[in-house]
């Protein structure tokens, strides 16, 4: 069975670091992009970006380039995303998802999402 | 990048068909037919309903039925029924190889 389970909620000061981690399991780890899903309380998804298990090699929406850093532990199937200085708008949920893409492409399976609040 | 343009509301009444129309530009669809539709109900993930425009996953309703015509996707919903309600969020591949998703409809059941 594949599964995608994220770390638990962070509660973070601005200006702080943060890492949150999604373990897969039930599939072949470097055979499929890991995503990341910023949603904002009461808002919409917005993508961040993905990473490619089997090289690390990442591909980062404008929106978020530079503010987040995508990478991954092949030995243990992880996935994290993290930051180096939080802001007050970084605040959301935090969902990790897999995408397929041979002849079709999408979002097969979610984590269950990880819950950011910063705030001083 | 801005999201996808899709009504923020939509409903219907049991039994009735609904459709939720999302809008971007050309770039936005990159001229793939790489859009798929996702529901998600409060508390809960996303859950891809249809993928490649019109393509349903196993075990998704026949129900859930997709188009694109020109740069505009559509995801139909028949037969509606008060599980269906939820938010639907459609995304799609873009021209620089990035992806983005829709600004979110509200499914209300009546």
């Amino acid at each position: 069975e594949v599964q995608l389970v994220q770390s638990g909620a962070e509660v973070k000061k601005p200006g702080e670091s943060l890492k949150i981690s999604c373990k897969s399991s039930g599939y072949s780890f470097t055979s499929y992009s890991i995503n990341w899903v910023r949603q904002t309380p009461g808002k919409g998804l917005e993508w961040m970006g993905r990473l490619d298990p089997s090289d690390s090699n990442t591909n980062y929406s404008p929106s978020f380039q530079g503010h987040v850093t995508m990478s991954a532990d092949k030995s243990i199937t992880t996935a994290y995303v993290q930051w180096s200085s939080l802001k007050a708008s970084d605040t959301a949920i935090y969902y990790c998802a897999r995408r397929v893409c041979n002849i079709n492409c999408y979002f097969d399976y979610w984590g269950q999402g990880t819950l950011v609040t910063v705030s001083s | 990048q801005s999201a996808l343009t899709q009504p923020a509301s939509v409903s219907g009444s049991p039994g009735q068909s609904i459709t939720i129309s999302c809008t971007g530009s050309s770039s936005d669809f990159g001229g793939y037919n790489y859009v798929s539709w996702y529901q998600q109900h409060p508390g809960k993930a996303p859950k891809v309903m249809i993928y490649d425009v019109s393509y349903r996953p196993s075990g998704i309703s026949n129900r859930f039925s997709g188009s694109k015509s020109g740069n505009t996707a559509s995801l139909t919903i028949s037969g509606l029924q008060a599980e269906d309600e939820a938010d639907y969020y459609c995304s799609s591949y873009t021209s620089t190889s990035t992806l983005v998703f829709g600004t979110g409809t509200k499914v209300t059941v009546l």
